[in-house]
């Protein structure tokens, strides 16, 4: 069974910083490109980040890019998000998010929420 | 960026009739290998999302063959033959023919 469980997340001034984790496991992890996709509260998904399967290339949103940095241990299962200058606008949900068969997000995690406020 | 744009935002369906949302790409999804990378999403009220259908038309394993997905280009859609009372949520089209990968503003399912 495919699993994807995210922590890290919590509350931060703005200008701080904080790093998500998703631990996976069901799957050759390696095998997968792995991606990061937030929901503000009440509102829809927006891509954050994506990592292919070796790591070595990785992808981001205009929104983050200079503030967010994507990594990946295939050794440990492990996705990381490394969030930087956190804004009022970073406060969401974050999802792990599998990038599966057809290029699709096929397998989600519970998320973790992200509140940025002083 | 593709801009992708759904109607309805709300769709009001009775128990037991279809519903039917389009989504629709301000560019063609036909990627330069051919395939389309069009997907849908569900997310249910208080849960993740979940992958009903990828590559335009393929039903992801799990999906009741009641969703359905069709189109090309730049329209598409998903329909449902017979709403149930679990289907009610917010239905999301996504495309990862491109950088950055973009989703439609969702639609919100409601039985009547």
């Amino acid at each position: 069974e495919v699993r994807l469980v995210e922590s890290g997340g919590g509350l931060v001034q703005p200008g701080g910083s904080l790093r998500l984790s998703c631990a996976a496991s069901g799957f050759s992890f390696s095998n997968y490109a792995m991606h990061w996709v937030r929901q503000a509260p009440g509102k829809g998904l927006e891509y954050v980040s994506l990592i292919s399967g070796n790591g070595g290339s990785t992808h981001y949103a205009n929104s983050v890019k200079g503030r967010f940095t994507i990594s990946r241990d295939n050794s440990m299962n492990t996705l990381s998000l490394q969030m930087g200058s956190l804004r009022a606008e970073d406060m969401a949900v974050y999802y792990c998010v599998r990038e599966g068969v057809g290029a699709a997000h096929d397998y989600w995690g519970q998320g973790t929420l992200v509140t940025v406020s002083s | 960026d593709i801009v992708m744009t759904q109607t309805p935002l709300s769709s009001p369906v009775t128990l037991g009739q279809p519903a039917s949302i389009s989504c629709r790409s301000s560019q063609s999804l036909v990627h330069r290998d051919g395939n389309t990378y069009l997907s849908w999403l569900q997310q249910r009220p208080g849960q993740p999302p979940r992958l009903l259908i990828y590559k335009t038309s393929n039903r992801f394993s799990g999906v009741p063959d009641r969703f359905s997905g069709s189109g090309a280009g730049t329209d598409f859609t998903l329909k449902i033959s017979r709403v149930e009372a679990e289907d009610v949520g917010v239905y999301y089209c996504v495309q990862a023919t491109q950088f950055p990968y973009t989703f439609g503003q969702g639609t919100k399912l409601e039985i009547k």
